[in-house]
């Protein structure tokens, strides 16, 4: 299972930090990725990290502003949003990479999403 | 590019069979996969790679990829079918992953 939580209503330019929590699987072994649903929109990748905390890479809209790291040893994912915009408003979801060891773009686990609103 | 274009929608009478289609130039180098999303759930993995189906998955569907075009057929298809299908890949570098618009499927 994944659990994200974290998400609530900010300002624009104020900071969140969401979590992930993981369990049922060897999260260690997996890449994972934070993606995210506009209201009325399709999805949007915002971020991905390999298993070992390295190779990491963003989405042009965030890069520079979100950052993702992960806890091996809490078995939890986290994305530190900085300088949040209005246009950040969506349900932010964790996912799971497919295959061990490996970074593909097929995501087999999704947690429920956490809802982050930016509004002054 | 660094684009994936689908169909914003599409119909299907119940029982019938609905292809929907996913294209972009990175598709020539990575696989797809296939989501299905439903109001007020999580997607949920449809098929990836070579045409495999997710676990769980009904026999009714099945994807396909030849070249920059990737394709979802839903054959038979059910009421509990009607969803938003996304398809992704990844950029033309690898690095980063990329969705398509996609699609809305209704069922008449």
């Amino acid at each position: 299972n994944l659990l994200e939580s974290g998400g609530g209503l900010v300002q624009p330019g104020g900071s969140l930090r969401l979590s992930c929590a993981a369990s049922g699987f060897t999260f260690r072994s997996y890449a994972m990725s934070w993606v995210r649903q506009a209201p009325g929109k399709g999805l949007e990748w915002v971020s991905g990290i390999g298993d070992g905390g390295g190779a990491i890479f963003y989405g042009d809209s965030v890069r520079g502003r979100f950052t993702i790291s992960r806890d091996n040893s809490e078995n939890t994912l986290y994305l530190q949003m900085n300088n949040l915009r209005v246009e950040d408003t969506a349900i932010y979801y964790c996912a799971k990479d497919f295959r061990p060891g490996a970074r593909d773009n097929w995501f087999d686990l999704w947690g429920q999403g956490t809802l982050v609103n930016v509004s002054s | 590019s660094s684009e994936l274009t689908q169909a914003p929608a599409m119909s299907v009478a119940l029982g019938q069979t609905v292809r929907i289609t996913c294209q972009g130039d990175s598709l020539r180098l990575f696989y797809s996969s296939w989501y299905q999303k439903k109001p007020g759930q999580a997607p949920k993995l449809v098929a990836y790679g070579r045409g495999i189906r997710a676990s769980g998955i009904p026999e009714r569907f099945s994807a396909y990829s030849s070249g920059n075009t990737a394709s979802l057929t839903i054959s038979e298809t059910q009421a509990e079918d009607e969803a938003d299908y996304y398809c992704n890949s990844r950029d033309s570098i690898g690095n980063h992953v990329i969705f398509g618009g996609g699609t809305k499927v209704t069922v008449l």
